[in-house]
């Protein structure tokens, strides 16, 4: 399976600010997900990155306060707009596996993201 | 829309013991299976899927998996627990048409006790 990244591991931020997560995968992937993860519970897909269009967002979450971008087929960014202590949470990317095993998917470490 | 429903929050078991893990899901058209594992401060893990074909499906770390259609369940198994399998786990569904995102139930902890 593709070996995923994600940085920031972690991040403290204050409510009001943006940050960025980044998504690396070490090889082409065709679907890229976001999910949330927020605490005790379980995952949320917040939207599908599509390469070279616009995301695909889930019922509940919208561009402006997580907008995506999915420049090329190995990497994707979520920002984490205007946060609020409600959007602390555990963000993950995951990607679907190879041409011969793309109805799994794979998660990133995620990142955590705690907003003060 | 499919849902995924896992009937225990918690599962407290001794170690070496069995244990099961509960997963039901609906679903109006056929689905794709999955059990994923989240170990303390991590991401999520793959232990084993359901995609077609024999319905014990076998995964790692000695998990084992059977897929009911009749009853729409697929429950995880494992004949002898360890210290280290204590971890969140969560059963997924994803239809095998269109939408590619996977559906995840509420997610059970396993807690192996001493």
């Amino acid at each position: 399976s593709a070996v995923i990244s994600q940085k920031p591991s972690r991040d403290i931020c204050q409510r009001g600010t943006s940050l960025t997560i980044q998504c690396q995968v070490d090889s082409q992937v065709t679907m890229m997900f976001w999910y949330r993860q927020q605490p005790g519970q379980s995952l949320t897909l917040i939207a599908t990155a599509n390469q070279g269009s616009e995301a695909t967002y889930e019922s509940g979450f919208v561009i402006d306060k997580f907008p995506i971008s999915r420049p090329n087929l190995t990497f994707s960014t979520l920002t984490v707009s205007n946060m609020s202590p409600e959007d602390s949470s555990i963000y993950l990317c995951s990607v679907g596996g190879p041409v011969s095993d793309q109805e799994t998917q794979y998660f990133g470490p995620g990142t955590r993201l705690l907003v003060l | 829309a499919q849902s995924v429903t896992q009937l225990d929050s918690q599962v407290p078991v001794f170690e070496e013991a069995p244990v099961e893990l509960r997963c039901n899901y609906s679903s109006s058209v056929s689905v794709y299976l999955f059990w994923y594992v989240q170990y303390p401060n991590q991401g999520l893990q793959l232990l084993l899927k359901y995609l077609s074909g024999s319905t014990l499906v076998k995964g790692i770390n000695g998990f084992e998996a059977e897929f009911n259609k009749s009853q729409t369940s697929f429950h995880l198994r494992k004949p002898s627990v360890h210290i280290s399998d204590t971890a969140e786990y969560f059963c997924a569904v994803r239809v095998d048409t269109g939408r590619r995102a996977l559906t995840f139930g509420s997610g059970t902890r396993l807690q192996v006790q001493p």
